[in-house]
This record gives C-alpha cells, sequence and structure tokens, in this order.
C-alpha cells in the first residue's frame, strides 16, 4: 500500500542550529519526493524536491537526501532562522490505476526555531 | 499572474445542507486534486482529475463528489456535509504526462464549518 512514515512530529531547534527530518516511503517504485512548508492558515508550499535518479539535492540552506535502498529521504535545513518556524510535510509519489501518479504526504513535523 | 483561485475561502453550512467549493486555475495544467486537511493533519487526497479522467480514492466517502466542467475549474460537492467533514480544503494542479511527475500548486484553500 501506499505508506509514507515521517519522524519525528515536533521538533525544536536554537536558532542558528541544523534540523533534521526524516521520512520513509512504501512502494519501491516511487520516483518523486517533494517537501512542502505550511504556516499556519496558509497553503503548502513546497520548499524543494528530488527525483529518484539523484541522491542529494541543495538550494542554499535547504537540502534533501535520497536513498533509495532503503527508502528513506531526509529534509536538512541549515543555520535556521525563525521563520523557518512552520510544519513541514514530506510526500512521494505513488502509480495510479489509470497509470498516471499521485502524492502521499507524511504526518508533518512541526519546526519551531527559538530565538 | 497565473495561479490557483479557491472560493470562498470561508465557507459555513448547516449539518446535512448540500455545499460546492470550487476551484479554478490560469496555469492550464492537465491534473486537479482537491484534498482535505484537517487541523494538525495532513493533505489526505480525495480524488483528482488527469484530463478528464475521474480518479477516485478508494476511502473517499460517497458524501463527496467533483465535477470538472473544464480545464480551468473543479468543483467539489458535499452532498451531506456531517460535522466531521469540517476541515481545510485545498485544491491543487500539476502539469503531467506520462514521463515525468511536476510540482503541485495549492490553493488557498476553503475553511469549512458545519453547523
Amino acid at each position: 500500500g501506499e505508506n509514507v512514515e515521517q519522524h519525528p512530529s515536533t521538533l525544536s531547534v536554537q536558532e542558528g542550529d541544523s534540523a533534521v527530518i526524516k521520512c520513509t516511503y512504501s512502494d519501491s517504485a516511487s520516483n518523486y519526493f517533494p517537501w512542502y512548508k505550511q504556516e499556519l492558515g496558509k497553503r503548502p508550499q513546497l520548499i524543494i524536491d528530488i527525483r529518484s535518479n539523484v541522491g542529494e539535492k541543495k538550494d542554499q540552506r535547504i537540502a534533501v537526501t535520497l536513498n533509495k535502498t532503503a527508502k528513506h529521504f531526509s529534509l536538512h535545513i541549515t543555520e535556521t532562522q525563525p521563520e523557518d518556524s512552520a510544519v513541514y510535510f514530506c510526500a512521494a509519489s505513488f502509480s495510479t490505476r489509470f497509470g498516471n501518479e499521485k502524492l502521499t504526504f507524511g504526518t508533518g513535523t512541526r519546526l519551531t526555531i527559538i530565538p | 499572474d497565473a495561479m490557483v483561485i479557491q472560493n470562498p475561502r470561508y465557507q459555513v453550512t448547516q449539518f446535512g445542507k448540500p455545499v460546492t467549493l470550487s476551484c479554478s486555475q490560469t496555469l492550464n495544467h492537465n491534473v486537479m486534486y482537491w484534498y482535505q486537511q484537517k487541523s494538525s493533519q495532513a493533505p489526505k487526497l480525495l480524488f483528482h482529475y488527469y484530463d478528464k479522467d475521474f480518479n477516485n480514492e478508494a476511502d473517499t466517502p460517497d458524501n463527496f463528489q467533483s465535477r470538472r466542467p473544464n480545464t480551468s475549474f473543479c468543483f467539489l460537492d458535499i452532498r451531506s456535509p456531517g460535522l466531521g467533514d469540517a476541515a481545510m480544503y485545498l485544491c491543487a494542479t500539476s502539469r503531467e504526462d506520462f514521463s515525468s511527475y511536476n510540482e503541485q500548486f495549492f490553493g488557498p484553500g476553503t475553511r469549512l464549518t458545519v453547523l
């Protein structure tokens, strides 16, 4: 079945420190793994994504790593800032019976940056 | 600006009174999704349209229906809302073909209250 597990559910880090959020997925055929940031009352916004043909991708302070063998991927935020406080969702793509793909989301991580 | 628009942003309905939520997009994306997001939970996919093909999730209640009259518009109909249907309803779009899976763009959501 389609399952994405995300840990931890809450995370507090001091401003300037790094934060790591981890996800595992169930379907070895999944090939697209986005991370969304959602602030209170707002829409989810894509912050970074990775496809199965690469192991790591970086965009300034944000990086994602993917281990296809172990079926897990992680979000790394370095030099955290107060504006990084939000809920972060990982997701993995799964094929539908029609041949196209859809996303299943992880349960979310509430990240709090302590000034 | 190209975007995903949802109307209304806030909807209040009575228990059992049908309600329709709307979504429109100027991105000319071929896939449109409806998600339900309850407080402190991940977005849960209800159904999606790949072009005109309707894809229903197995656990989406029959109480929820959807219509996509053209590429730009998609509607979510809740035939007999219950208290448990109170949630944020998110519309998203993506451009997809069978060779690649692409970012989903979310609308701002409609917050549904059931009295």
